[in-house]
């Protein structure tokens, strides 16, 4: 198994652009979620989605669009890129909405100029 | 969610024990005790969780005071591999995997 694999690992936008940062995962978990990181701090729960077709705010929301066609993917959309979502981006998945291990990606290090 | 106090960082030698506190003297009765570390630039890794009883797996140790107002992760034999951001959590085991990830302690094992 591959686990949870995040896609670009690095990206660059210009502020307004747009872009969608991909998160799937091959363990057939039902929970995912989506965080941000930002240098020297913890990380804050952006979107989760409980299942395909299900999802729901975090702490950080705003600025950001989820959607779950699927069990396995769960992208994450800024439709207007600004300076203050560079960060680092890290996808996570578990077997269930009361499940007690997180299982993270790699991380997607995003810089918005 | 209950919060949590830990040290902002501590160094161990390389094969001896690191005993990582925290603080949660707020925690309610059905709130979990989690460990999460970050190994530089990599996501979060689960280490061990628990409420009232010590655990134990292949990675480490949780001990947690009787009243449950503080914990200690117990890595046996540290190696320099171990040296990451240790985060101690606190939430219902229903919110499990909405975790807030707070300041973290620094964890540094020198040879």
């Amino acid at each position: 198994n591959a686990g949870v694999t995040q896609t670009p690992k690095f990206q660059v936008l210009k502020t307004g652009q747009s872009m969608t940062l991909q998160c799937a995962q091959d363990m057939n978990h039902e929970y995912m979620s989506w965080y941000r990181q930002d240098p020297g701090m913890g990380l804050r729960l952006i979107h989760y989605s409980v299942g395909a077709g299900i999802t729901d705010q975090g702490e950080v929301p705003n600025g950001y669009n989820v959607s779950r066609s699927t069990t396995e993917d769960f992208p994450l959309r800024l439709l207007s890129a600004a300076p203050s979502q560079t960060s680092v981006y890290f996808c996570a998945s578990s077997r269930g909405q009361d499940s007690e291990k997180l299982f993270f990606g790699s991380g997607t290090q995003l810089s918005v100029l | 969610d209950a919060k949590t106090t830990q040290p902002t960082s501590m160094d161990c030698a390389e094969g001896r024990a690191a005993n990582l506190p925290c603080n949660h003297s707020t925690i309610s009765g059905n709130e979990y005790v989690y460990w999460y570390r970050q190994i530089h630039s990599q996501g979060p890794q689960y280490i061990i969780h628990g409420l009232k009883n010590n655990e134990t797996n292949e990675m480490a140790s949780l001990i947690i005071t009787e009243d449950r107002k503080s914990s200690t992760l117990i890595l046996p034999h540290a190696t320099l591999r171990d040296t990451a951001v240790y985060y101690c959590i606190v939430t219902r085991r229903a919110a499990g995997n909405k975790l807030t990830f707070g300041g973290g302690t620094r964890v540094l094992v020198k040879p």
